[in-house]
């Protein structure tokens, strides 16, 4: 059954603390993307990845790292750097597209991981 | 930069009544996609809109795309208490880059 997943559905972090939010996909699609969306708001972009061990920073960077050592994967870490890192983080995986349009395919997100502050 | 605006932000229907969202770019689109998220879940790609003028069906939900490639709607006629949640745009634009989303159409409807 093909899909993307992410883990762990619900994430407590402590002050001062690093957590790692883990997104997988098996749509053998090249671009993966982070999203964090904040309660009655839409989607902002934190990163995004066209092939392994290369990514970009969105608009919303700051504070968070991650990586892509395999197509399938790509886990976002939230540092103790974010401030205000309570959320919903959104993962999503497209297909690329050829020439100017490389990012407008259509985007198929994962359940999310709801990320609270303790 | 470039953006997608969406209104309304919120909009309460009762049972039956229709329903429709906009979504506007200052410049011209290439492309405009619709997403649908229901409350707690993650955005459910919808439909995608390409040319000029396009109008597409989806059961009770129609997609416009406008002459000018520059805005869309979604209508919903009949709304029914499963059409709750939030509806999203997502414009791609000609000289290229990331889909830019809306800022999302919250619907609640009351049975």
């Amino acid at each position: 059954d093909g899909g993307i997943t992410q883990s762990p559905k619900y994430l407590f972090r402590k002050e001062g603390q690093n957590v790692t939010l883990s997104c997988e996909q098996n749509l053998n699609h090249d671009a993966m993307y982070w999203y964090r969306q904040d309660p009655g708001q839409g989607l902002r972009l934190i990163y995004y990845s066209q092939i392994v061990n290369d990514f970009q920073k969105g608009d919303i960077a700051e504070g968070y790292s991650v990586s892509r050592e395999k197509k399938e994967s790509f886990p976002l870490t939230v540092t103790s750097a974010q401030k205000n890192p309570t959320a919903f983080y959104l993962c999503a995986s497209s297909r690329l597209a050829g020439g100017p349009a490389l990012w407008q395919e259509t985007q198929y997100f994962g359940p999310g991981t709801r990320l609270l502050v303790l | 930069g470039q953006q997608v605006m969406q209104i309304p932000q919120y909009q309460h229907v009762q049972e039956g009544e229709d329903f429709t969202t906009y979504c506007n770019s200052s410049t011209t689109l290439s492309n405009i996609q619709w997403y649908k998220q229901r409350p707690g879940g993650h955005p459910v790609f919808l439909i995608q809109l390409v040319k000029s003028g396009e109008v597409k069906k989806q059961k009770r939900l129609t997609f416009q795309f406008g002459e000018a490639k520059k805005n869309s709607s979604l209508h919903i006629t009949a709304t029914q208490t499963t059409d709750v949640g939030t509806y999203f745009c997502a414009g791609g634009y000609v000289a290229g880059n990331m889909l830019t989303f809306g800022g999302g159409t919250r619907l609640m409807v009351k049975p």
